[in-house]
């Protein structure tokens, strides 16, 4: 189990506006670091899956970076749309088998009109 | 395409009930997960199966067993519930352990 942090836990951003976040993770034994959007009453799907450092990954308006060396990785929204609000989860992947995947808390993303 | 299915939705058991909540993808995956998701502890895993045959514990097993019955489907029962597995219960599904996983649409079960 490793020590995943997101911050912040929760965001307000209006319309419009571009915003970011971060998942910090142990540097150590990195394989893999997975983002994941989670809307209210559905289930996670997945954004991204990232393997190398300075990998840079882009879905429509959001896009992830990722730095191996130091633990951590972004997540860029730009232009925010209320379809935007979700919780976003990262997952760093340690390698050991299918539970080496370690889900953070989240960051709870508001898109207000 | 289905993707990964659960039953039951929702679920209210008495102390000490049993039950078992089913899951099956056809997307012919090698590995499936069973979580949990209670607030503010995100999502845990409880078991997994890398592969048809084979079942591990992951990180909060206690209280509960699985099955893999075959690729497609894997099970997670209750044997005697407790108001502390109260909780929403999803299944997923990959390839394999690095690569992304797909969720069912989650079992919320509230224990009394």
């Amino acid at each position: 189990i490793l020590n995943v942090e997101q911050s912040p836990q929760s965001l307000h951003v209006q319309e419009g506006d571009s915003t970011n976040f971060t998942c910090s993770f142990p540097s150590s034994n990195f394989y893999a670091l997975h983002w994941y959007r989670w809307e209210t009453a559905k289930s996670p799907e997945a954004l991204f899956v990232m393997t190398l450092n300075g990998d840079e990954k882009k879905k429509g308006r959001i896009s992830a970076t990722l730095n191996t060396k130091e633990g951590y990785s972004y997540l860029y929204i730009k232009g925010s749309q209320p379809e935007d609000s979700a919780t976003y989860l990262c997952a760093p992947y340690s390698g050991g088998g299918a539970d080496g995947l370690t889900f953070g808390k989240g960051t709870h993303l508001i898109i207000q009109p | 395409n289905a993707g990964v299915t659960q039953t039951p939705k929702f679920q209210v058991l008495k102390t000490g009930q049993s039950m078992t909540l089913q899951c099956a993808q056809d997307m012919n995956h090698n590995s499936m997960y069973w979580y949990r998701q209670d607030p503010g502890m995100g999502l845990r895993l409880i078991y997994y199966s890398a592969s048809e045959g084979t079942t591990d514990k992951g990180e909060v097993p206690n209280g509960y067993n699985v099955s893999r019955l075959n690729k497609r489907e894997f099970s997670l029962r209750l044997e005697s519930a407790a108001p502390s597995q109260t909780s929403v219960y999803f299944c997923a599904s990959s390839e394999a352990a690095n690569y992304e996983q797909y969720f069912g649409p989650g079992t919320r079960l509230t224990v009394t």
